[in-house]
């Protein structure tokens, strides 16, 4: 399998605009979390989901990100409109049902100006 | 106070020296988690342990319930595991990770 998937891998942006952030997890894997890491706060969770339904959305910053997971090969973290302050590197990982471990993509480098 | 620590926050090492990072944590977890990333690169789960110890090439994993700690170990260092290494822990019943602000280690050659 070729992991976690995401894309784009780096986006810049102007204030104001859509972005759009996606994911494939590795197949047959059941939980998909999307984090956000910035230099003062580390790793955050956002939301992840579970057979693609949402089970936790409490770390979504505000109703500008939104999160969606039409099916088990894919995802999208959407932010509208964009801040400055949402300028970070999104990650998304799914878990192994079996063994529990956690696989994250690449991640996503934003940066909004 | 943060519910999983991380010691040190930084750290360097001389190729060859034997390393350690410790988490301590403050709730109840069902398993730890060890993540490796390097400079500007995407996160490598190395280990994840609910008891006891686990080994892996140069890397020792070990966990104490009891106590609430974990500790990684590096053996005969080298300058490519210069990375960020994070500990992260779910609570117990969820999902919703929490993760240590991680150690910065530095090898030098």
């Amino acid at each position: 399998d070729a992991g976690v998937i995401q894309s784009p891998r780096h986006e810049v942006t102007e204030m104001g605009q859509e972005v759009t952030l996606r994911c494939k997890p590795i197949s047959g894997h059941d939980y998909l979390f999307w984090y956000r890491q910035t230099m003062m706060r580390g790793l955050e969770l956002l939301i992840y989901f579970n057979n693609n339904v949402p089970i936790d959305d409490s770390g979504m910053p505000e109703d500008r990100f939104s999160a969606k997971m039409p099916n088990a090969s894919f995802s999208t973290l959407k932010i509208q409109p964009s801040e400055p302050r949402d300028s970070a590197v999104y990650f998304c990982a799914s878990t192994d049902p079996d063994t529990g471990e956690l696989f994250f993509g690449e991640g996503s480098r934003l940066t909004v100006l | 106070k943060n519910e999983v620590e991380q010691s040190p926050q930084n750290l360097t090492a001389q190729e060859g020296e034997f390393i350690t990072i410790n988490c301590s944590y403050s709730v109840g977890i069902s398993a730890l988690h060890w993540l490796q990333q390097h400079p500007g690169g995407g996160i490598v789960s190395l280990f994840m342990l609910s008891s006891g110890k686990k080994k892996h090439g140069r890397l020792i994993a070990t966990i104490n319930i009891q106590e609430k700690h974990s500790s990684l170990h590096i053996t005969a260092s080298h300058p490519r595991d210069s990375a960020v290494y994070i500990c992260a822990a779910p609570r117990s019943g969820t999902y919703k990770y929490i993760f240590g602000t991680g150690t910065r280690l530095k090898v030098l050659a």
